[in-house]
């Protein structure tokens, strides 16, 4: 079965870090370019990051830039992103989603909820 | 603040036809980088709708088409179903930012 799979969300106070990932299965995941999108409760869809499949080019939000970081393991089908220096604005269920191409996500996971809040 | 502007929201009855505007500029739909759709259902992940301005993926009904043509985008949705009430987003590049940029977001809401 074709699926991504999230994890790793969480309550966390500001200033604190989490790590997602993200478990692909059932397609080639070391080719496919694969991406970060969030969306915070009652808001729109906002794009984070993204990775190249060898994982050698990365791209992100400028709200983001400096504190997040995309990483992936090929040999484990999986995806991560670490964040640090986490805010109130992070606060949002993340998605990670696969690329089929030119930014067209086909396959999506069912999020993880990140609330950052003391 | 997105740089793709949609209505917030289009409604219809049963079997009408809507379509949902995506307004962009010079340095993403309108610098020819392709716009993609997505349907997300209430608690539930977005789903691809249409990529590459007009390409509709495996199982998507032909009740949805979409075009695009200078700095804007259009998703119409023909024969409307209740299935059909939910929010769309379009999505492309931007050259100026150098990141993947979504809509606003529309309500589709079937009368």
């Amino acid at each position: 079965e074709v699926q991504l799979v999230e994890s790793g969300g969480g309550l966390v106070q500001p200033g604190g870090s989490l790590r997602l990932s993200c478990a692909a299965s059932g397609f080639s995941f070391s080719n496919s370019w694969m991406h970060w999108v969030r969306q915070a409760p009652g808001k729109g869809l906002e794009w984070v990051a993204n990775i190249k499949p060898e994982g050698s080019e990365n791209a992100y939000v400028d709200s983001v830039k400096g504190r997040f970081t995309v990483s992936r393991d090929n040999a484990k089908n999986s995806l991560y992103l670490q964040m640090n220096s986490l805010r109130a604005e992070d606060s949002a269920m993340y998605y990670c989603a696969r690329d089929r191409a030119s930014g067209a996500s086909d396959i999506w996971g069912q999020g993880t909820m990140v609330t950052v809040s003391s | 603040q997105s740089v793709l502007t949609q209505p917030p929201s289009v409604s219809g009855a049963p079997g009408q036809r809507v379509t949902i505007s995506c307004t962009g500029s010079s340095s993403n739909i309108g610098a020819g980088f392709d716009v993609h759709w997505y349907q997300q259902l209430p608690g539930t992940a977005p789903k691809l709708l249409i990529y590459a301005n007009s390409n509709r993926p495996s199982g998507v009904p032909d009740r949805f088409s979409g075009s695009k043509s200078g700095t804007s985008a259009s998703l119409a949705i023909t024969g409307l179903h209740g299935e059909d009430e939910a929010d769309y987003y379009c999505q492309s590049l931007d050259s100026s930012l150098n990141v993947y940029v979504f809509g606003t977001g529309t309500m589709v809401t079937v009368l």
